[in-house]
């Protein structure tokens, strides 16, 4: 198993520019999520989904979209970047929690994104 | 308590010695609390999942408490290794799905 694998790695964008960030997973889990990452503020919620054709917000989802036509992609889409929008960025997946709270959630390597 | 809070935010240790961690976190509507163990340029690694009150979980050198009733987990590190420094994470599962994640606590240990 790749396990949860994101590209690119490294982005450079200019204000405005529009980008999307991939994320797979091949362990067949429902839930499906995005973090960025800032100093001092630890992992905030961007966006997450419980399935296919299932998405909603989480804490700071402004400037973002996401689908979810598969269970394996789950891809961050940057409408118009802004400088505010420089960070890390962490895709992240596991089994839902319904049956079992216990389920490990298992993140991506991460994109570090610039905005210039 | 309204967000999950981890204290202290950074600390210094000599090589050998034992520490441990807080992590507070709302006690209502609690599903799982999460441990990861993140490295400076790595993604974040689980280090235990706990579900019950009481829960006790230990992996080598590392080990877990819970409290769900307070609001509360501990993580002690015995005997703490140069390899041990990295920022460690808690994560409270309210629902099914959603954690949230305190700020973290960065380990330094000193050889």
């Amino acid at each position: 198993n790749a396990g949860v694998t994101q590209t690119p790695k490294f982005q450079v964008l200019k204000t405005g520019q529009s980008m999307t960030l991939q994320c797979a997973q091949d362990m067949n889990h429902e839930y499906m999520s995005w973090y960025r990452q800032d100093p001092g503020m630890g992992l905030r919620l961007i966006h997450y989904s419980v399935g296919a054709g299932i998405t909603d917000q989480g804490e700071v989802p402004n400037g973002y979209n996401v689908s979810r036509s598969t269970t394996e992609d789950f891809p961050l889409r940057l409408l118009s970047a802004a400088p505010s929008q420089t960070s890390v960025y962490f895709c992240a997946s596991s089994y839902s929690g319904l049956v079992d709270p216990s389920y490990e959630q298992y993140f991506g390597p991460g994109t570090r994104l610039t905005v210039t | 308590i309204l967000n999950v809070e981890q204290s202290p935010q950074s600390l210094h240790v000599q090589e050998g010695d034992s520490t441990n961690f807080t992590c507070s976190f709302p006690s209502s509507n609690f599903y799982a609390l999460h441990w990861y163990r993140w490295e400076t340029a790595k993604s974040p690694e689980a280090l235990f999942v706990m579900t019950l009150n009481g829960d006790e979980k230990k992996k080598g050198r590392i080990s877990a408490t819970l409290n769900t009733k307070e609001g509360y987990s501990y993580l002690y590190i015995k005997g703490s290794q140069p390899e041990d420094s990295a920022t460690y994470l808690c994560a409270r599962r309210a629902g099914s799905y959603q954690l949230t994640f305190g700020k973290g606590t960065k380990l330094s240990v000193i050889p």
